[in-house]
Order: structure tokens, then C-alpha cells, then sequence
């Protein structure tokens, strides 16, 4: 069983596009996140939510508008891509809250903007 | 903001050395967590450290919280093929990890 889950794991669009990313975690966990990883593997939190709310929102261009429907899953839509947007994305998610607990990191979306 | 830096950047070593990977944040920290993501794949937890001082070993890895909780270390005895990936520390203040920015291993069999 896979604890997190992410779909697609490949995406390769053209800039302008809009795109979403889905998050899934089957592990009960409270808390969702998402990061991004660049070229030079540097690891950066975007977004994270607790039981559906948003409580972290680092600076990230507006474009990017994370969506919690229930506690299990988060999703990242994107619009208007650009290609500095091109970047490795990770799910993860952890029981508590971001700055305590052990974090379960999805296999990641490989972005590519053309 | 916080920062959490790490150094090497990179390590090449031969199966059988040791290697050692330093983290350094600019705020002192509640706690710090490593992991490890292989090439192609994901971050995984490994372990995480809380105390002043504390040392944990896990097998041939042993990992170091210093005493004024501004740094840590990730120590690998005997390195083997399968210790290739990238190691990031991440520390916590208030709101979230803060990662470190990762030293990548590689080693050559």
C-alpha cells in the first residue's frame, strides 16, 4: 500500500497552461504539505495544511493555489506555468503538526515547462 | 528567516571510507530530523534528534545534535554502494522544517 501518493508523476507542458497535481495519503495524518525541489535539489515549503486549513503559506506567487477537499488529500493547481516552474513537486504529510513530526514524503510530479 | 546550511555540497569517497556531512542553522532549533532521498527518488526520514548533546547511532550511522542546538552532524562508517543519495538535515523552529541544502554522496565501489 502506498502511503502517499501523487499523480501525475510526469508532467511536460507549455507555458501559459494550467495544470493541477494530486495528493493523497492513506496513513490518517493530520497535516499535508507541499514542496518544491529545484535543479540544485534545494527542498522548499510551499504550502501545508492541518485538517483542512491552510496554516503555512510561504511566498509563493499566486498562480499556485493549493485545494484541501478533506484531510486525506491535497491538491496544487497551477496557472499560467512558467518555466521557472519547472521543478520536481512533493507531497508529504505528517501526524502532527510541521514542526515536530516526521514527515511522509510522496514520490513527487516531475514539472516540465517547454 | 531561519537557515539551515549544510556543507559539503558534494562527497565522492571510495566503498569502505567514512564520510560526514555538517548542518548549521542561524537560530537555535527544537529539534532536527535527517533524511535521505536516493537519485530519482524521495526524501526519507531516518531519524530525529531533540536533546542538547544527543547522539544516536543507527548501525553504521551516527547522528550528533550539538550542544547549542545550532548544529548537527550525520556520520557514516565503512560507507557502502547503497549509502549513495543526497542527506538532508531539516530543523524545526516555530513553524516548519527549514531543510538543510543537502549533501549529495557518491561512492565509487
Amino acid at each position: 500500500d502506498t502511503a502517499v501518493s501523487q499523480t501525475p508523476k510526469y508532467l511536460v507542458t507549455q507555458m501559459g497552461n494550467d495544470k493541477s497535481i494530486k495528493c493523497e495519503q492513506n496513513l490518517g495524518h493530520d497535516t499535508m504539505y507541499w514542496y518544491k525541489q529545484d535543479s540544485k535539489k534545494f527542498l522548499k515549503i510551499m504550502f501545508s495544511y492541518n485538517n483542512k486549513e491552510l496554516i503555512i503559506n510561504e511566498t509563493v506567487p499566486n498562480r499556485f493555489s493549493p485545494k484541501s477537499p478533506d484531510k486525506a488529500h491535497l491538491n496544487l493547481h497551477i496557472n499560467s506555468l512558467e518555466l521557472g516552474d519547472s521543478a520536481v513537486y512533493f507531497c508529504a504529510s505528517s501526524q502532527g503538526g510541521p514542526s515536530t513530526d516526521t514527515q511522509y514524503f510522496g514520490p513527487g510530479t516531475r514539472l516540465t515547462v517547454l | 528567516g531561519q537557515q539551515v546550511m549544510q556543507i559539503p555540497q558534494y562527497q565522492h569517497v571510495q566503498e569502505g571510507e567514512d564520510f560526514t556531512t555538517y548542518c548549521n542553522s542561524s537560530t537555535t532549533l527544537s529539534n532536527i530530523q535527517w533524511y535521505k532521498q536516493r537519485p530519482g527518488g524521495h526524501p526519507v526520514f531516518l531519524i530525529q534528534l531533540v536533546k542538547s548533546g544527543e547522539v544516536k547511532k543507527q548501525k553504521r550511522l551516527t547522528f550528533q545534535f550539538g550542544e547549542a542546538k545550532k548544529n548537527s552532524s550525520l556520520h557514516i562508517t565503512a560507507t557502502q554502494t547503497t549509502d549513495v543519495g543526497t542527506y538532508f538535515c531539516a530543523g524545526t523552529g516555530r513553524r516548519a522544517l527549514t531543510f538543510g541544502s543537502g549533501t549529495r554522496l557518491q561512492v565509487q565501489p
